[in-house]
Protein backbone atom coordinates (compact mmCIF):
# COMPACT_ATOMS: atom_id res chain seq x y z
CA UNK A 1 0.00 0.00 0.00
CA UNK A 2 1.29 3.22 -0.91
CA UNK A 3 -0.30 5.13 1.69
CA UNK A 4 0.44 9.17 1.65
CA UNK A 5 2.64 9.91 -1.55
CA UNK A 6 4.74 13.07 -1.55
CA UNK A 7 6.37 14.51 -4.73
CA UNK A 8 8.91 16.23 -5.24
CA UNK A 9 10.92 14.63 -2.48
CA UNK A 10 13.45 17.02 -2.97
CA UNK A 11 13.55 20.72 -4.44
CA UNK A 12 15.84 23.95 -4.70
CA UNK A 13 14.30 27.12 -5.65
CA UNK A 14 15.40 30.75 -6.17
CA UNK A 15 13.77 33.50 -4.01
CA UNK A 16 10.81 34.71 -5.96
CA UNK A 17 10.37 31.52 -7.64
CA UNK A 18 7.20 29.12 -7.63
CA UNK A 19 6.65 25.63 -6.93
CA UNK A 20 3.62 23.28 -5.35
CA UNK A 21 4.20 20.42 -3.94
CA UNK A 22 1.89 17.66 -4.58
CA UNK A 23 0.02 14.98 -1.85
CA UNK A 24 -2.20 12.56 -2.77
CA UNK A 25 -3.34 9.27 -0.27
CA UNK A 26 -4.86 6.21 -1.53
CA UNK A 27 -6.91 5.46 1.81
CA UNK A 28 -10.11 6.83 0.98
CA UNK A 29 -9.53 9.99 3.96
CA UNK A 30 -11.62 12.54 4.28
CA UNK A 31 -8.98 15.08 6.21
CA UNK A 32 -5.78 16.08 4.98
CA UNK A 33 -3.11 18.52 6.26
CA UNK A 34 -0.09 20.37 5.22
CA UNK A 35 2.81 20.62 7.94
CA UNK A 36 5.75 22.08 7.97
CA UNK A 37 8.94 20.96 10.36
CA UNK A 38 11.51 23.14 11.17
CA UNK A 39 14.97 22.44 13.88
CA UNK A 40 13.58 23.24 17.53
CA UNK A 41 9.75 23.82 15.96
CA UNK A 42 8.17 20.78 15.72
CA UNK A 43 5.71 20.48 13.07
CA UNK A 44 3.50 23.37 12.77
CA UNK A 45 0.08 23.18 10.36
CA UNK A 46 -0.30 24.90 7.33
CA UNK A 47 -3.26 24.48 5.85
CA UNK A 48 -5.69 21.54 6.62
CA UNK A 49 -8.94 20.19 4.32
CA UNK A 50 -11.43 18.48 6.55
CA UNK A 51 -12.82 17.33 3.06
CA UNK A 52 -13.44 17.52 -0.13
CA UNK A 53 -14.25 21.36 -1.26
CA UNK A 54 -13.21 22.64 2.10
CA UNK A 55 -9.60 23.81 2.85
CA UNK A 56 -8.76 25.87 6.08
CA UNK A 57 -5.85 27.87 7.34
CA UNK A 58 -3.54 26.66 10.30
CA UNK A 59 -1.12 28.22 12.31
CA UNK A 60 1.45 29.52 9.25
CA UNK A 61 -0.63 30.02 6.15
CA UNK A 62 1.36 33.26 5.07
CA UNK A 63 3.00 32.61 1.36
CA UNK A 64 0.82 29.39 0.54
CA UNK A 65 -1.51 28.35 -1.24
CA UNK A 66 -3.81 25.24 -1.03
CA UNK A 67 -5.82 23.26 -3.12
CA UNK A 68 -7.94 19.64 -2.20
CA UNK A 69 -8.26 18.79 -6.09
CA UNK A 70 -10.00 15.83 -5.12
CA UNK A 71 -10.44 13.56 -2.37
CA UNK A 72 -7.44 11.87 -3.24
CA UNK A 73 -5.42 14.74 -3.62
CA UNK A 74 -4.11 18.22 -1.76
CA UNK A 75 -1.66 20.57 -3.19
CA UNK A 76 0.13 23.24 -1.69
CA UNK A 77 1.46 26.07 -3.63
CA UNK A 78 4.15 28.56 -3.06
CA UNK A 79 3.70 31.75 -5.39
CA UNK A 80 7.01 33.56 -4.72
CA UNK A 81 9.45 31.37 -2.64
CA UNK A 82 11.38 32.97 0.28
CA UNK A 83 14.51 31.87 2.03
CA UNK A 84 11.94 31.45 5.23
CA UNK A 85 9.91 28.91 3.06
CA UNK A 86 13.30 26.45 3.82
CA UNK A 87 12.08 23.78 5.48
CA UNK A 88 10.48 20.20 5.26
CA UNK A 89 6.94 19.92 4.15
CA UNK A 90 4.62 16.98 5.26
CA UNK A 91 1.59 15.95 3.63
CA UNK A 92 -1.13 13.88 5.96
CA UNK A 93 -4.32 12.26 6.21
CA UNK A 94 -7.25 11.22 8.65
CA UNK A 95 -8.87 8.40 8.75
CA UNK A 96 -12.86 8.71 7.77
CA UNK A 97 -14.78 9.07 10.94
CA UNK A 98 -11.79 9.01 13.31
CA UNK A 99 -12.73 10.25 16.42
CA UNK A 100 -8.91 9.91 17.83
CA UNK A 101 -7.27 12.00 14.77
CA UNK A 102 -4.52 9.93 14.35
CA UNK A 103 -3.04 11.26 11.25
CA UNK A 104 -0.56 9.55 8.73
CA UNK A 105 2.07 10.83 7.30
CA UNK A 106 4.06 11.02 3.81
CA UNK A 107 7.64 10.91 3.62
CA UNK A 108 7.93 14.15 3.48
CA UNK A 109 9.29 17.38 0.62
CA UNK A 110 12.74 19.17 1.20
CA UNK A 111 12.53 22.23 0.13
CA UNK A 112 15.72 24.77 -0.06
CA UNK A 113 15.07 28.11 -1.07
CA UNK A 114 17.97 30.38 -1.87
CA UNK B 1 -6.13 26.35 22.46
CA UNK B 2 -4.24 23.25 23.25
CA UNK B 3 -0.36 22.96 23.36
CA UNK B 4 2.47 20.79 24.24
CA UNK B 5 5.95 21.18 25.82
CA UNK B 6 8.31 18.54 25.28
CA UNK B 7 11.25 19.02 27.99
CA UNK B 8 14.90 17.94 26.83
CA UNK B 9 15.62 18.76 23.40
CA UNK B 10 18.18 16.30 23.36
CA UNK B 11 18.43 13.00 25.31
CA UNK B 12 20.86 10.22 25.78
CA UNK B 13 21.07 7.22 26.89
CA UNK B 14 23.01 3.91 27.29
CA UNK B 15 22.26 0.93 25.45
CA UNK B 16 19.82 -1.09 28.11
CA UNK B 17 18.80 1.38 30.16
CA UNK B 18 15.64 3.02 30.61
CA UNK B 19 14.19 5.65 28.34
CA UNK B 20 12.38 8.42 29.79
CA UNK B 21 11.01 11.26 26.85
CA UNK B 22 8.62 13.62 29.30
CA UNK B 23 5.34 15.62 27.47
CA UNK B 24 3.45 17.97 28.93
CA UNK B 25 0.24 18.93 27.47
CA UNK B 26 -2.16 22.08 28.09
CA UNK B 27 -5.90 21.53 27.14
CA UNK B 28 -9.09 23.20 28.41
CA UNK B 29 -11.15 20.35 27.20
CA UNK B 30 -10.16 16.60 27.28
CA UNK B 31 -7.42 15.63 24.91
CA UNK B 32 -6.39 12.97 22.88
CA UNK B 33 -2.69 12.27 23.02
CA UNK B 34 0.07 10.56 20.87
CA UNK B 35 3.55 10.27 20.30
CA UNK B 36 5.44 9.25 16.98
CA UNK B 37 8.31 8.36 16.15
CA UNK B 38 10.58 10.01 13.27
CA UNK B 39 13.99 8.19 11.90
CA UNK B 40 16.52 9.74 9.39
CA UNK B 41 14.99 11.46 6.50
CA UNK B 42 11.31 9.72 7.01
CA UNK B 43 8.15 10.97 8.08
CA UNK B 44 6.51 10.47 10.92
CA UNK B 45 5.07 6.86 12.39
CA UNK B 46 2.56 6.64 14.92
CA UNK B 47 3.72 4.81 18.31
CA UNK B 48 0.95 4.78 20.77
CA UNK B 49 -2.23 7.00 21.55
CA UNK B 50 -4.11 7.87 24.41
CA UNK B 51 -7.80 8.33 23.51
CA UNK B 52 -9.62 8.54 27.44
CA UNK B 53 -9.55 4.53 28.10
CA UNK B 54 -6.71 3.17 29.50
CA UNK B 55 -4.22 5.38 31.51
CA UNK B 56 -1.66 3.50 30.70
CA UNK B 57 -0.90 2.79 26.91
CA UNK B 58 1.03 0.59 25.38
CA UNK B 59 2.81 1.28 21.79
CA UNK B 60 4.90 -0.51 19.57
CA UNK B 61 8.75 -1.51 19.91
CA UNK B 62 8.22 -1.64 23.91
CA UNK B 63 7.01 1.92 24.56
CA UNK B 64 4.54 2.60 26.64
CA UNK B 65 3.11 6.36 28.46
CA UNK B 66 1.16 7.01 31.02
CA UNK B 67 -1.82 9.61 30.75
CA UNK B 68 -1.63 11.73 34.06
CA UNK B 69 -4.51 14.27 34.46
CA UNK B 70 -3.00 15.64 37.79
CA UNK B 71 0.33 16.64 36.40
CA UNK B 72 -1.12 16.86 32.42
CA UNK B 73 2.09 14.67 31.43
CA UNK B 74 2.37 12.07 29.14
CA UNK B 75 5.68 10.81 29.14
CA UNK B 76 6.83 8.02 27.10
CA UNK B 77 9.34 5.21 28.21
CA UNK B 78 11.01 2.16 27.69
CA UNK B 79 12.56 -0.60 30.12
CA UNK B 80 15.59 -1.32 27.58
CA UNK B 81 16.87 1.37 25.06
CA UNK B 82 18.31 -0.61 22.18
CA UNK B 83 20.09 1.19 19.18
CA UNK B 84 17.72 1.02 16.92
CA UNK B 85 15.68 3.12 19.15
CA UNK B 86 17.54 6.56 17.94
CA UNK B 87 15.07 8.91 16.34
CA UNK B 88 12.80 12.01 17.06
CA UNK B 89 10.15 11.82 18.98
CA UNK B 90 6.93 14.17 18.66
CA UNK B 91 4.18 14.40 21.47
CA UNK B 92 0.66 15.94 19.72
CA UNK B 93 -2.30 16.37 21.49
CA UNK B 94 -5.70 17.24 20.06
CA UNK B 95 -9.19 17.86 21.36
CA UNK B 96 -12.55 17.57 19.45
CA UNK B 97 -13.46 21.11 19.19
CA UNK B 98 -12.33 23.90 16.74
CA UNK B 99 -9.83 22.95 14.30
CA UNK B 100 -9.33 19.45 15.17
CA UNK B 101 -5.87 19.15 13.87
CA UNK B 102 -2.50 18.13 15.42
CA UNK B 103 -0.74 20.45 17.59
CA UNK B 104 2.86 19.10 17.82
CA UNK B 105 5.36 19.69 20.55
CA UNK B 106 8.90 20.60 19.45
CA UNK B 107 10.92 17.15 19.62
CA UNK B 108 13.29 15.33 21.48
CA UNK B 109 16.27 13.46 20.00
CA UNK B 110 16.97 9.94 21.59
CA UNK B 111 20.57 9.16 21.09
CA UNK B 112 21.39 5.27 21.80
CA UNK B 113 25.11 4.70 22.94
CA UNK B 114 26.58 1.69 22.76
Amino acid sequence: NAGVTQTPKFQVLKTGQSMTLQCAQDMNHNSMYWYRQDPGMGLRLIYYSASEGTTDKGEVPNGYNVSRLNKREFSLRLESAAPSQTSVYFCASKPQGSNTGELFFGEGSRLTVL
Amino acid sequence: AQSVTQLGSHVSVSEGALVLLRCNYSSSVPPYLFWYVQYPNQGLQLLLKYTSAATLVKGINGFEAEFKKSETSFHLTKPSAHMSDAAEYFCAVRVNTGRRALTFGSGTRLQVQP
